[in-house]
Formats: structure tokens, C-alpha cells, sequence
């Protein structure tokens, strides 16, 4: 049971560039949410999926684009990378709302 | 709308001695309250919830938090602090309505155990 796990770890992109963080969680949750987490700035939410099939903007999702094509990923787009982008990016899951999210190690991006 | 609020960036305390870690809340039902905690280079970890029920809530690494509906808080406490408590700590509630499905941070709060 490997819970979340996200890749890849750590990534540096140039300004324009492209790129996809994966996330895979083996608990069978029908949530997941990807966060980025900035100095003093605690975690704001980019995107959610409340099942296989959907998503959702959260507080931040503007340059990011989301997809959950199976329920056990949910994938976090960059189209095009700009330098407020870099930040240190967590995925998470849980069963219901109420419920423990579970979080994966993170990837740490940086946009030059 | 909800929020939530950790009114201390640091909190610095001598091992041994208790620790308090502030939170307060604003939401319009009843509501559901985590603690979280980050250690250097990890996600995060969860410590404790509160949905219903006791106001004193019991949660991992000894830690415990005190449900206070009247107050609008749900402060994070420990007895005696560990040298392995420093760590970086986020109070979070539960959106309502539209927002159920999401959790909402605070900007956490860092805690320094000295020898």
C-alpha cells in the first residue's frame, strides 16, 4: 500500500515550457485535490475531483489545467510555465470530505 | 464565507513544558476542524479531527485539541513538548454549501521545541 505518491520529485522548467505532475493513490478514494504551497502562505487549492471523470477549480487555478481519467490519478497541467508558478506542489486524497486527506511527498518546481 | 485563521507564525517552547497552537474558525453550520502537521520536505500528516461530540479531541503523538463552539477556536495542545515536535503546523475547516468538498488551510504555524 504505497498511499500517494507523486511524480515527479523535482522538476526545473524554463519560461513558455510544458510540462505534467502526476499524481496515484491506491486507497480507492473518490477525492483528490492538488495544492501549492508558497512561503507564509500556508496551501491554497489549484484543482479538485470529486470522482472518476471530474473536476474542479479551486482557489488558484488560473495557468493550470487538471484531468482524472481514472479514479486512482489525477494529473496537474502546466500549458505554459511562468516564474509565479514555481512553488512546491502536493496532491491529496480522501474518502469522503470529512474524512483524513492523505497527502503525497510533494514535487518542487521551479520555473526559470 | 469559511476561513480560518492561525494567529502565530512561530511558537517557541522549552522541552518539556506545554504547548498551545492557535486557531480560530468562521464558518455558518456546524463545523469540521483537522490539524495537520509538516515536517521538512514531507507532506503533511493528520493529527486530528473534530465532526461531533466531545469537545476534547485526542489525536496522534500525544497531541489534543479543544473544541470551543463559543469562541469560534480550536487551539492544538500537548502536555509536555518533544524536541520532535518542531514542525510546521496548519489548523484546516471544512468549506460549506457549494464549498463542502474542499478543505481550507490556515498559513500554519511553525513550532520550535528548544532543548
Amino acid at each position: 500500500n504505497a498511499g500517494v505518491t507523486q511524480t515527479p520529485k523535482f522538476r526545473v522548467l524554463k519560461t513558455g515550457q510544458s510540462m505534467t505532475l502526476l499524481c496515484a493513490q491506491d486507497m480507492n478514494h473518490e477525492y483528490m485535490y492538488w495544492y501549492r504551497q508558497d512561503p507564509g502562505m500556508g496551501l491554497r487549492l489549484i484543482h479538485y475531483s470529486v470522482g472518476e471523470g471530474t473536476t474542479a477549480k479551486g482557489e488558484v487555478p488560473d495557468g493550470y489545467n487538471v484531468s482524472r481519467l481514472k479514479k486512482q490519478n489525477f494529473l496537474l497541467g502546466l500549458e505554459s510555465a511562468a516564474p509565479s508558478q514555481t512553488s512546491v506542489y502536493f496532491c491529496a486524497s480522501s474518502f469522503l470530505t470529512s474524512d483524513t486527506q492523505y497527502f503525497g511527498p510533494g514535487t518542487r518546481l521551479t520555473v526559470l | 464565507a469559511q476561513s480560518v485563521a492561525q494567529p502565530e507564525d512561530q511558537v517557541n517552547v522549552a522541552e518539556g513544558n506545554p504547548l498551545t497552537v492557535k486557531c480560530t474558525y468562521s464558518v455558518s453550520g456546524n463545523p469540521y476542524l483537522f490539524w495537520y502537521v509538516q515536517y521538512p520536505n514531507r507532506g503533511l500528516q493528520f493529527l486530528l479531527k473534530y465532526i461531533t461530540g466531545d469537545n476534547l479531541v485526542k489525536g496522534s503523538y500525544g497531541f489534543e485539541a479543544e473544541f470551543n463552539k463559543s469562541q469560534t477556536s480550536f487551539h492544538l495542545k500537548k502536555p509536555s513538548a518533544l524536541v520532535s515536535d518542531s514542525a510546521l503546523y496548519f489548523c484546516a475547516v471544512r468549506g460549506e454549501g457549494s464549498s463542502a468538498s474542499k478543505i481550507i488551510f490556515g498559513s500554519g504555524t511553525r513550532l520550535s521545541i528548544r532543548p
